[in-house]
């Protein structure tokens, strides 16, 4: 597609209930990222993906998170028993290549979590 | 740990104001430095730098970098409503080069 689309925009979830996020990047680009950005915070790393390659998952912040890439295209970010701690905008973005060599990912507009 | 410190945190001028917004870090394998606004959720992307002393420059924003000093800056000048954003400075860091490290932002309000 011509950008980086997410769905939902928004979800509002009770604690204790999974939530699934999807991305869908930018058809060609080989990398993908999910980042977080909780209230007053830098957007914070999660989850990489590149082409067949295994991800670093180094940034999942504890084992109820876990995100998969099908066919090197979509993504889908899974929050099991969510707390309200996960209430965030979860950020996708997808580029070419590295992105020190790029010039910057391409961003989503986010999906706003909120665990009530 | 790598570190981005942007400050302000927040700031509010008049249309047609210049500002500059700060951007300091400490990376163990500098490459890069970007620039993004971000107005409501998804950040865009402004500038890369790489090289010290050397000014980027679209329309009313430019942006220079001080890889002695660590730190880079973003000027706006003659501000307009529209530059309302948050701005996220961000470095690569890790051992490949698809990380970013962020800092927490600047929030610009720009009013009429």
């Amino acid at each position: 597609g011509a950008g980086v689309s997410q769905s939902p925009s928004n979800k509002v979830t009770e604690k204790g209930k999974d939530v699934e996020l999807r991305c869908d990047p930018i058809s060609g680009h080989t990398a993908l990222y999910w980042y977080r950005q909780s209230l007053g915070q830098g957007l914070e790393f999660l989850i990489y993906f590149q082409g067949n390659s295994a991800p670093d998952k180094s940034g999942l912040p504890s084992d109820r998170f876990s995100a998969e890439r099908t066919g090197g295209s979509v993504s889908t970010l899974t929050i099991q028993r969510t707390q309200q701690e996960d209430s965030a905008v979860y950020l996708c973005a997808s580029s070419l290549g590295q992105v020190g060599g790029q010039g910057g990912y391409t961003f989503g507009s986010g999906t706003r979590l909120t665990v009530v | 740990e790598d570190k981005v410190v942007q400050s302000p945190l927040s700031l509010v001028v008049h249309e047609g104001d210049t500002v500059t917004l700060n951007c300091s870090y400490e990376v163990t394998n500098f490459r890069s430095l970007l620039w993004y606004k971000q107005e409501k959720k998804a950040p865009t992307f402004l500038f890369m730098l790489t090289s010290s002393g050397i000014e980027k420059k679209s329309g009313r924003l430019s942006s220079i970098l001080d890889k002695k000093e660590l730190f880079s800056i973003l000027n706006i000048t003659a501000t307009q409503t529209g530059d309302s954003a948050v701005y996220l400075c961000a470095v690569p860091s890790g051992a490949g080069s698809y990380q970013l490290t962020f800092g927490k932002g600047t929030k610009l309000s720009v009013i009429p």
